[in-house]
């Protein structure tokens, strides 16, 4: 049990457009998600927690408007890199919290030309 | 503030031996929970192993154990008989009851040479 899906795996989009990342819970329902971001050879740096049916909260120092995130269903949280520039690309995690353990998505690989 | 250190950046270890990569935190809260996840080259986490603060007893994963000093705020992942397909960054996170998050440790990166 406790698997978080994500959806794309790899993209790769053009500067100044929007790019949605989907995170699923698959078989359990969390009411908080987190989005990581991961530098190369780093460790994860969270960007924000997203709670279903309300605003996500941002770490400091992270964008609210250009990292848009909602949290529409008990299973499904969405991340949407809103005019993504080259300093976007990045690997982005996102997680899901069962039974006091946090469970990980595999990870998108965002590469922004 | 809590804060979680791993203070080995690489371990090596042979195949078939034991490896215990460590790990210390600072916190004044009292109840928490504290955990080992696996990075692969993957870069899929995996959970290894959690332990309950309250708990005295060490926890347990078939190959892998965790050695939990509460007092000394410490806690030592063991991998025993260590394989191949343990080599991968290994990071120290906690959790306690006054965030809503978990803290990472900087991470140990683990090989094992055949």
């Amino acid at each position: 049990g406790a698997v978080v899906s994500q959806h794309p795996s790899w993209v790769i989009c053009k500067s100044g457009t929007s790019v949605k990342i989907e995170c699923r819970s698959l078989d359990f329902q969390a009411t908080t998600m987190f989005w990581y971001r991961q530098f190369p050879k780093q460790s994860l740096m969270l960007m924000a927690t997203s709670n279903e049916g309300s605003k996500a909260t941002y770490e400091q120092g992270v964008e609210k408007d250009k990292f848009l995130i909602n949290h529409a269903s008990l299973t499904l949280s969405t991340l949407t890199v809103t005019s993504a520039h080259p300093e976007d690309s990045s690997f982005y995690i996102c997680s899901a919290r069962w039974t006091l353990s946090q469970y990980f998505g595999p990870g998108t690989r965002l590469t922004v030309l | 503030a809590q804060t979680v250190t791993q203070s080995q950046p690489e371990m090596s270890v042979q195949e078939a031996e034991t490896v215990t990569l460590s790990c210390t935190y600072d916190t004044s809260e009292s109840d928490y929970y504290l955990f080992w996840y696996k990075q692969p080259p993957s870069r899929q986490m995996i959970l290894v192993i959690r332990q309950e603060a309250y708990k005295q007893q060490n926890a347990t994963e078939n190959r892998f154990s965790v050695n939990f000093q509460k007092a000394a705020k410490s806690f030592s992942l063991k991998i025993s008989d260590s394989q191949l397909g343990d080599a991968a960054m290994y990071f120290c996170a906690y959790y306690g009851g006054s965030q809503g998050n978990l803290i990472f440790g900087k991470g140990t990166k683990l090989s094992v040479k055949p």
